[in-house]
């Protein structure tokens, strides 16, 4: 069965850095692109970025390019997206999903979401 | 960027009730639409990718339809499971984008 397991709930304080996790299981990890995804408060899905596991190539939303930065480390199976200094603005629910193994392919697995909250 | 937009943002319907959301794209996608549902507390699922190609164990009630940029997602008879909202989402080309979402609700 493919699941993605992403890390806990992180409360953080404004300026702080923070690191999240998803982890891939049930199928090749390297082979897929996994994608990251923002649901702030009672509001819809925007789409932050994408990464293909097998060689780290990275494609950004403008909205999110420079604001975040997604890796993957393939030797775990983890795909990540990372804060160097966090924002109010930040706070959200932030799910990853696995793309296909084609650029043409949809998310057809989704982690079961990690919320932020970023507070003083 | 491509622009999403569904319609309506809301729709109040019955069990049993036909439903039919619409999305439209800014461009051409061709066929390369999804169709993701959302229960409150839940993360997405997918529906409908291809446009009208249905995921693997979604129940056959559900249906896509369309290309270029007008598609529409179809309910034939809406089931007390169905009340959430549902996105449509286009993969031709990067940054991928999302409708604002429909949120189905019991009338």
């Amino acid at each position: 069965e493919v699941q993605l397991v992403q890390s806990g709930a992180e409360v953080k304080k404004p300026g702080e850095s923070l690191k999240i996790s998803c982890k891939g299981s049930g199928y090749t990890f390297t082979n897929y692109w996994i994608g990251w995804v923002r649901q702030m408060p009672g509001k819809g899905l925007e789409w932050m970025g994408i990464i293909y596991a097998g060689d780290s190539d990275t494609r950004y939303s403008p909205s999110f390019q420079g604001q975040v930065t997604i890796s993957a480390d393939k030797s775990i199976n983890t795909a990540y997206v990372q804060w160097s200094s966090l924002k109010a603005s930040d706070t959200a629910m932030y799910y990853c999903a696995r793309g296909g193994s084609t650029r043409l392919d949809p998310f057809d697995t989704w982690g079961h979401g990690t919320m932020v909250t970023v507070s003083s | 960027d491509i622009q999403m937009t569904q319609s309506p943002s809301t729709l109040s319907a019955s069990v049993g009730d036909r439903v039919t959301i619409t999305c439209r794209a800014s461009q051409s996608i061709s066929i390369w639409l999804a169709w993701h549902q959302q229960k409150p507390g839940k993360a997405p699922k997918l529906l409908i990718y291809k446009a009208s190609s249905l995921e693997r164990g979604v129940p056959s009630r559900f249906s896509g339809s369309g290309s270029g940029t007008e598609f529409t997602l179809t309910i034939s008879s809406l089931q007390p499971d169905d009340f959430a909202t549902y996105y449509c989402q286009q993969y031709n080309s990067y940054p991928w984008t999302f409708g604002q979402g429909t949120k189905v609700e019991i009338k």
